[in-house]
């Protein structure tokens, strides 16, 4: 069955900071996916990672694959506060099951 | 293209009870999958529909069931409420394929907060 473990759970970072959020997961994954969920709302989705190497960017965000190392990461480039939220990753296996992380909830401080 | 909606948005319910969630997708979505989230558990998958047939189903005991119309519209019901399962029930919806593998995306709906005293 996949594990998929993000962390940090919890990220506070300046404006204008880079950081990186990282997503591991136990086993073979068909794809990769990013979301993101703002306080009291749902999920809204930002990347798919379909194949090894695989970078996507949008904005400051920048979401890459590695499936040898199963291992993917969120890169946020010089934080802005509109990017505070909870960003979780989620696996595809086999099944079509998504499996989630745990989430990641990042305060962006001014 | 209208999004995913999901009623109602919150409901109360003692225990015991049963609750019935509804779900449409977006046009021309074949696929419907629902997930629960809490707080200690995080987001977890409950099934998956396609074409008014269970194509997947998570670890949930048999009080956790769903179905799906030839709209493709559907709905989950929860007999015999619990005090943990209080949470917000996310539907998701995509194309979906006939065979399993192809999903792109998923899109969530807004939600139904359920809280169960």
């Amino acid at each position: 069955e996949l594990k998929v473990e993000q962390n940090p759970l919890f990220l506070s970072m300046q404006e204008g900071k880079n950081y990186t959020i990282y997503c591991n997961y136990s086993t073979t994954s068909d794809r990769l996916y990013w979301y993101r969920q703002d306080p009291g709302k749902s999920l809204e989705s930002l990347f798919v990672l379909l194949s090894n190497g695989a970078v996507k960017q949008e904005g400051r965000l920048m979401a890459s694959l590695d499936t040898k190392a199963r291992l993917s990461t969120l890169h946020i480039t010089a934080a802005v506060h509109d990017l505070s939220a909870t960003y979780f990753c989620a696996g595809l296996f086999g099944n079509e099951k998504l499996t989630f992380g745990t989430g990641t909830r990042l305060t962006i401080i001014p | 293209k209208a999004g995913v909606t999901q009623t109602p948005r919150y409901l109360i319910k003692t225990r015991g009870q049963q609750v019935t969630l509804s779900c449409s997708p977006i046009s021309g979505h074949r696929s419907v999958s629902w997930y629960q989230q809490t707080p200690g558990q995080g987001l977890q998958f409950l099934f998956e529909y396609f074409s008014e047939t269970q194509r997947n189903k998570g670890n949930f005991p048999g009080r956790f069931s769903g179905r799906q119309f030839s709209n493709s519209r559907s709905e989950m019901n929860v007999s015999t409420l619990e005090l943990g399962d209080s949470a917000l029930y996310l539907c998701a919806s995509s194309g979906g394929t006939s065979g399993g593998r192809g999903w792109e995306t998923q899109y969530f709906g807004p939600g139904t907060r359920l809280l169960v005293l």
